[in-house]
């Protein structure tokens, strides 16, 4: 079955340090993201990719860092200039002009 | 700039209809909407593009008004499944690829 998978699910670090954060979908999709939630909000852009090798800054880049080697996946790594990086992060893929979002299950990140 | 929602939340008996209804204050090319349930990813329910179409998913349905730019979900005869949150996702131009501002969301009780 195709999808899109985020891996780990819950990932703790200290404050300080850089921490990366798997993203892998196999829907043939050109489009990935990455959004942020913080508890009871909406989700914040972070980073888009819509073709290998290339990707824009959303509106909460500061921080963050991505990468599109590979068409499959789209790593987001929180460094540590992310000054409030505790949140919920998913992950989705679509077509690259239209259709829908497919969500991963996405990540609970907590720094301690 | 985000989409508004509105109302934030609701609580609704089963069997009985609401209505969620989604605010730009830019021109849109299309409008998104999703379902998140408690600790899960969302969920996509449906697209509309500009032109005023109206959509169904089951017995939740849209409209998309593009001179007001605003879109409205329809919960009709609602059941304890529609319990959770709803967000819109809006996509201010067609260059933009697909990239979705999602609003604050709307949670939705279904109780028995």
């Amino acid at each position: 079955d195709g999808g899109i998978t985020q891996s780990p699910k819950y990932l703790f670090r200290k404050e300080g340090q850089n921490v990366t954060l798997s993203c892998e979908q196999n829907l043939n999709h050109d489009a990935m993201y990455w959004y942020r939630q913080d508890p009871g909000q909406g989700l914040r852009l972070i980073y888009y990719s819509q073709i290998v090798n290339d990707f824009q800054k959303g509106d909460i880049a500061e921080g963050y860092s991505v990468s599109r080697e590979k068409k499959e996946s789209f790593p987001l790594t929180v460094t540590s200039a992310q000054k409030n990086p505790t949140a919920f992060y998913l992950c989705a893929s679509s077509m690259r002009w239209q259709g829908g979002y497919t969500f991963g299950s996405g990540t609970r990140l907590t720094v301690v | 700039q985000q989409p508004v929602q509105s109302p934030q939340a609701v609580i609704l008996r089963e069997g009985e209809d609401a209505v969620i209804n989604c605010s730009s204050s830019k021109a849109l090319y299309s409008v998104h909407w999703y379902r998140q349930k408690h600790g899960e990813a969302p969920v996509f329910l449906m697209i509309l593009l500009k032109g005023g179409e109206q959509k169904g998913h089951e017995k939740i349905s849209a409209s998309f008004n593009e001179k007001k730019q605003q879109s409205s979900l329809y919960l009709t005869a609602s059941q304890l499944s529609y319990s959770g949150t709803y967000f819109c996702g809006t996509e201010e131009a067609k260059a933009a690829g697909n990239k979705l501002t999602f609003g604050g969301g709307t949670r939705v009780l279904v109780k028995p």
